[in-house]
């Protein structure tokens, strides 16, 4: 079975500051990776997703995340937030053999002026 | 954006009563799914179908049923409506249910009052 873990309920940096979101994962056969993000009031958008090859994947807005196998973890960064990426962000795994995306509880980003 | 569309967009309900949520698609994906969101728990798969009549649990499917007799569209319905299941739904659709991402409509706002 699929699980992921945020370890970050909520993140608090200040505009222009270097952000990363933790992620760790846990899939017995190969694991598809997937960062989503949440405005308030809306649905989830597809910040970047990951399958196979560079382990470094680039999204959309600025956003990159990196795979590491050997710790299990996906995490998001970006190299300086704006205020407009106060938002929820979620880590999601699937996989091979996988029918469905499995989530994170999410991290709340909060940016300060 | 993908052509998802949930209705109805907020609904208050009696304890008690049935409900029955809607989401409709126009990309003729396989996959569609059911996820309920609550702060601090993410997101939490109900269920989900990888096809017409073929549906599978997810893993708080407790109290919930669900139905797809066309492509297009896929039922959630609550038997009798409790105030845990208060909650925001979100409908979501998917090519291949594993390498491809997964597409979120608008969501639903259910209150049990």
């Amino acid at each position: 079975a699929q699980s992921v873990t945020q370890p970050d309920i909520h993140i608090t940096v200040s505009e222009g500051a270097s952000l990363e979101l933790r992620c760790n994962y846990s899939y017995g056969a190969t694991p598809y990776l997937f960062w989503y993000v949440q405005s308030p009031g809306q649905g989830l958008q597809l910040l970047l997703k990951y399958f196979s090859g560079d382990t470094l994947v680039q999204g959309i807005k600025g956003f990159e995340a990196e795979f590491k196998r050997s710790q299990s973890s996906f995490n998001l960064r970006k190299p300086s937030v704006h205020w407009s990426d106060a938002a929820e962000y979620f880590c999601a795994v699937g996989g091979q053999g996988a029918q469905k995306l499995v989530f994170g509880q999410g991290t709340r980003l909060t940016i300060n002026p | 954006d993908a052509g998802i569309t949930q209705s109805p967009r907020h609904k208050v309900t009696e304890t008690g009563t049935p409900v029955t949520l809607r989401c409709h698609q126009t990309e003729n994906h396989r996959y569609m799914y059911w996820y309920r969101q609550d702060p601090g728990h993410g997101l939490r798969l109900i269920h989900y179908s990888y096809g017409v009549k073929d549906t599978d649990k997810g893993e708080v499917s407790d109290g919930y049923s669900v139905s797809r007799s066309k492509t297009e569209d896929f039922l959630l319905t609550l038997e009798s409506a409790t105030s845990s299941q208060t909650s925001v739904y979100f409908c979501a659709i998917s090519q291949t249910g594993e390498r491809t991402e997964a597409f979120f409509g608008q969501g639903t706002r259910l209150t049990v009052v």
